[in-house]
């Protein structure tokens, strides 16, 4: 069965600092990924994601994530966080050609001033 | 757009009473999901749906949970009779295309507490 696990479920970080956020995902079929943030007291808004094709990708405000497979990995960094990066990050796994997403139980990083 | 719209934002009700979700899903998407987001278990998804018709239900807890699409623009997600353990935030999401690997578009959620 296909699974996601964050690791950390708070992460705290001084504005300005680097970050990364743990994903690792077990599934025995091929895999596409997505990285999900959720600000307080809202829906969940994409991020980034991978599909196929080149292992790194980036999102439109400073965020990459690299699809390792032989680590069965998709960790989320950012090399200098802002307040405004504050909110709860979810990992999503999804295989084949099925539109069913696995969500992981997310990390909450909170940047400080 | 407007994105995909929830209703009510927030309900509050008592133990046995009927509790009615409401999504809109973005005009033109293909694919609506229901989850259910609680502390402990996290983002569970319950249903979906292609082109109005329910995909996947093994989500869905039990018998008192239902959920229905009537047509390309509206779903709604039951449960009857509610208990303490339902409350929850409930969010829709919706998807462009068919068996793609496409994103998901969340609505805002309904916060559901049931006393």
């Amino acid at each position: 069965a296909q699974s996601v696990t964050q690791l950390d479920s708070q992460v705290p970080v001084f504005e300005e600092a680097p970050v990364e956020l743990r994903c690792n995902y077990s599934s025995s079929v091929s895999v596409y990924l997505f990285w999900y943030v959720q600000y307080p007291n809202q829906g969940l808004q994409l991020l980034l994601k991978y599909l196929s094709g080149s292992t790194l990708v980036e999102s439109i405000n400073g965020f990459e994530a690299e699809f390792n497979k032989s680590q069965t990995s998709f960790h989320l960094r950012k090399p200098s966080v802002h307040i405004s990066d504050t909110a709860e990050y979810f990992c999503a796994l999804g295989q084949g050609g099925s539109e069913k997403l696995v969500f992981g139980k997310g990390t909450k990083l909170t940047v400080n001033p | 757009d407007a994105g995909v719209i929830q209703s009510p934002r927030h309900e509050v009700t008592e133990m046995g009473q009927e509790v009615t979700l409401r999504c809109k899903p973005i005009s033109g998407h293909n694919s609506l999901f229901w989850y259910r987001q609680t502390m402990m278990r996290g983002l569970e998804l319950l249903i979906y749906f292609n082109n109005n018709v329910p995909i996947d239900d093994s989500g869905m807890p039990e018998d008192r949970f239902s959920a229905k699409m009537p047509n390309a623009s509206f779903s709604t997600l039951k449960i009857q009779p509610s208990e303490p353990r339902d409350s929850a935030v409930y969010f829709c999401a919706s998807s462009p295309r068919t068996g793609r690997r496409d994103t998901q578009y969340f609505g805002p959620g309904t916060r559901l507490t049931v006393l």
